[in-house]
């Protein structure tokens, strides 16, 4: 078992560029979540899905965030225009239904200049 | 809406001795779980010890344990016999047996002394 896998590992890009976090969970895990950590704000849930169906979103920060998983296997987490305060530590972790625990992946850093 | 709070932005332990993370949470759900996970350097979230709040028995797991008070909404980490490789942040983590939930608390850094 591979884990979950997260791509890449690191990115670096300027503001107002798009930028594409990319995840894949364990196969037959069927929640799929995204964190961001930050100093200040620390672990924060921004959007999770079941069945690929996103069920709660309410901690995306704003329109500029989105998150899509078009198959059991896939997740992408976009944000456009990106800004400098997205500087962050993104994580995605999977689970195999109720309860948690979840398995994380390593993590995006992601700076914006 | 649950919280989780983990009040010792740091802590610190000499080697081989004994140290307990504090954290306390707070919801109105009767059905949750509580985590320990680990965050050394290399920045990958590790699971430490998981309890279930129906369980009245606290979790175990070689050198961890909790000290679970479900009243006082209350769940501490002991970490007996320190390791060097102890040494990390520690997040407490409250997870919703209705919803999937995860939220975390903001974090302690453990420090181990050699």
């Amino acid at each position: 078992d591979a884990g979950v896998i997260q791509s890449p590992r690191h990115e670096v890009t300027e503001m107002g560029q798009e930028v594409t976090l990319r995840c894949k969970p364990i196969s037959g895990h069927d929640y799929l979540f995204w964190y961001r950590q930050t100093m200040m704000r620390g672990l924060e849930l921004l959007i999770y899905f079941n069945n690929n169906v996103p069920i709660d979103d309410s901690g995306m920060p704003e329109d500029r965030f989105s998150a899509k998983m078009p198959n059991a296997s896939f997740s992408t987490l976009k944000i456009q225009p990106s800004e400098p305060r997205d500087s962050a530590v993104y994580f995605c972790a999977s689970s195999f239904s109720q309860p948690p625990p979840r398995t994380f992946g390593s993590g995006t850093r992601l700076t914006v200049v | 809406a649950q919280t989780v709070t983990q009040s010792q932005p740091e802590m610190s332990v000499q080697e081989a001795e004994t140290v307990t993370l504090s954290c306390t949470y707070d919801t109105s759900e009767s059905d949750y779980y509580l985590f320990w996970y680990k965050q050394p350097p290399s920045r990958q979230m590790i699971l430490v010890i998981r309890q279930e709040a129906y369980k009245q028995q606290n979790a175990t797991e070689n050198r961890f344990s909790v000290n679970f008070q479900k009243a006082a909404k209350s769940f501490s980490l002991k970490i007996s016999d320190s390791q060097l490789g102890d040494a990390a942040m520690y997040f407490c983590a409250y997870g919703s047996g209705n919803t999937g939930k995860l939220i975390f608390g903001q974090g302690t850094t453990l420090q181990v002394k050699p």
